[in-house]
């Protein structure tokens, strides 16, 4: 059975430094692994997507890799800001056929002014 | 985010009675899912659909039935409702491409 951890639970860390999330799953046999943000009370916002193929995804200050051969991942948040802080989720797919995802328990982040 | 909207947004009902959450998405998404959400558990699949009347169990199904008579309508039903069904439930659903999009949630609460 497929178990996702997210190291560490929570962080805090001072406005304008460039941080990394980290996410690893035990079964490297994933096709996908998506980045997830969660404010508090709110629904899962869609961060980055990344194929079994890829290797990295980019989207604006935030930057995920896989590296599905040791079951890990990472999500580094450029120059953080306040408006960053939030619980960050990382779940992986097995297979296309459902994408049945598996999420790890996330990283609560305080960024402070 | 797929056009997911889920209702209602919340309710609180009594052990015993039935309950039926709706999902609604508004870009004709063949997979659909629902989870729930609770602390320190984590996010978990309660069903899935992978198109009209095409349903399965996920990890937590017990307690749980669904029905997708529409593509854009997928049901959660609580057909007799515990305390241990007190959580915050969310659906998604998957696009083209595989990324799963999410609804703003229904915070339940079993008394």
């Amino acid at each position: 059975k497929q178990e996702v951890t997210q190291i560490p639970a929570a962080l805090s860390v001072p406005e304008g430094e460039n941080l990394v999330l980290n996410c690893s799953f035990t079964d490297s046999a994933i096709y996908n692994l998506q980045w997830f943000r969660q404010d508090p009370g709110k629904g899962l916002t869609s961060l980055l997507l990344i194929q079994s193929s890829q290797r990295e995804q980019t989207s604006g200050r935030l930057n995920a890799s896989l590296d599905k051969s040791s079951g890990r991942s990472t999500l580094y948040i450029a120059a953080s800001q306040p408006g960053d802080s939030a619980t960050y989720l990382c779940a992986v797919s097995p297979d296309n056929a459902g994408n049945m995802l598996t999420f790890g328990g996330g990283t609560r982040l305080m960024v402070k002014p | 985010d797929a056009g997911i909207t889920q209702s209602p947004r919340h309710k609180v009902t009594e052990t015993g009675t039935p309950v039926t959450l709706r999902c609604h998405q508004t870009e004709n998404h063949r997979y659909m899912y629902w989870y729930r959400q609770d602390p320190g558990h984590g996010l978990r699949l309660i069903h899935y659909s992978y198109g009209v009347k095409d349903t399965d169990k996920g990890e937590v199904s017990d307690g749980y039935s669904v029905s997708r008579s529409k593509t854009e309508d997928f049901l959660l039903t609580l057909e007799s409702a515990t305390s241990s069904q007190t959580s915050v439930y969310f659906c998604a659903a998957n696009t083209y491409y595989n990324e799963q999009f999410f609804g703003p949630g229904t915070r339940l609460t079993v008394l």
